[in-house]
């Protein structure tokens, strides 16, 4: 059971601004940093922002990511093709002990 | 090049037990916390447990308490999951992932489990 909530999907054209909303507690996004995976099909997760809105080296800058209270959010501007796949926020879980992610959020390149 | 390499999946029938494996390389292993993460087929992630440096502290998802337990070997790089009491709802690819403060920062493949009769 996900305790982090994402839309099940979302799309744009090439070029257009998409973002992912991942609505979370106090107890996690509230009061520690976030992460966001992308998951390519058939492949597993890579890290895409680290600490709520850092770029591990090699991830372009067309992402971005940002906190307010319990939610956060992960923008890509600049749509591509290559851009189509599965989207994961995640955070520690000061209540749970452990770390949660979000439901996913599918993004789709019409 | 940081490497992880997950082994022992394979079919096993409700009930019964797994270990599986993750190889670590590229990297000082035992300087890094680690985690088990898993992907029911068609289904998002969900994290099943972490493991500090030293291996002292363990954490787990609710859903596999009691039943699974993880352990590491540093000087053999390695990292493991005994999954026992096994149910089909435990059926999923598993990674094995290093945690860098709180980030899973490298992945493995993954192995699939299938828990069916």
């Amino acid at each position: 059971q996900s305790v982090l909530t994402q839309p099940p999907s979302a799309s744009g054209t090439p070029g257009q601004r998409v973002t992912i909303s991942c609505s979370g507690s106090s107890s996690n996004i509230g009061s520690n940093t976030v992460n966001w995976y992308q998951q390519l099909p058939g492949t597993a997760p890579k890290l895409l922002i680290y600490a709520t809105d850092q770029r591990p080296s090699g991830v372009p800058d067309r992402f971005s990511g940002s906190k307010s209270g319990p939610s956060a959010s992960l923008a890509i501007s600049g749509l591509q093709s290559e851009d189509e796949a599965d989207y994961y926020c995640a955070a520690w879980d000061d209540s749970l002990n452990g770390y949660v992610f979000g439901t996913g959020t599918k993004v789709t390149v019409l | 090049e940081v490497q992880l390499v997950e082994s022992g999946g394979g079919l096993v029938q409700p009930g019964g037990s797994l270990r599986l494996s993750c190889a670590g390389s590229g990297f000082t292993f035992g300087s890094y916390e680690m985690n088990w993460v898993r992907q029911a087929p068609g289904k998002g992630l969900e994290w099943v447990s972490y493991i500090s440096s030293s291996g002292s502290v363990m954490y787990y998802a609710d859903s596999v308490k009691g039943r699974f337990a993880i352990s590491r070997d540093n000087a053999k790089n390695s990292l493991y999951l005994q999954m026992s009491s096994l149910r089909a709802e435990d059926t999923a690819v598993y990674y094995c992932s290093r945690d860098f403060f709180t980030r899973f920062d490298y992945w493995g493949r993954g192995t699939l489990v299938t828990v069916s009769s």
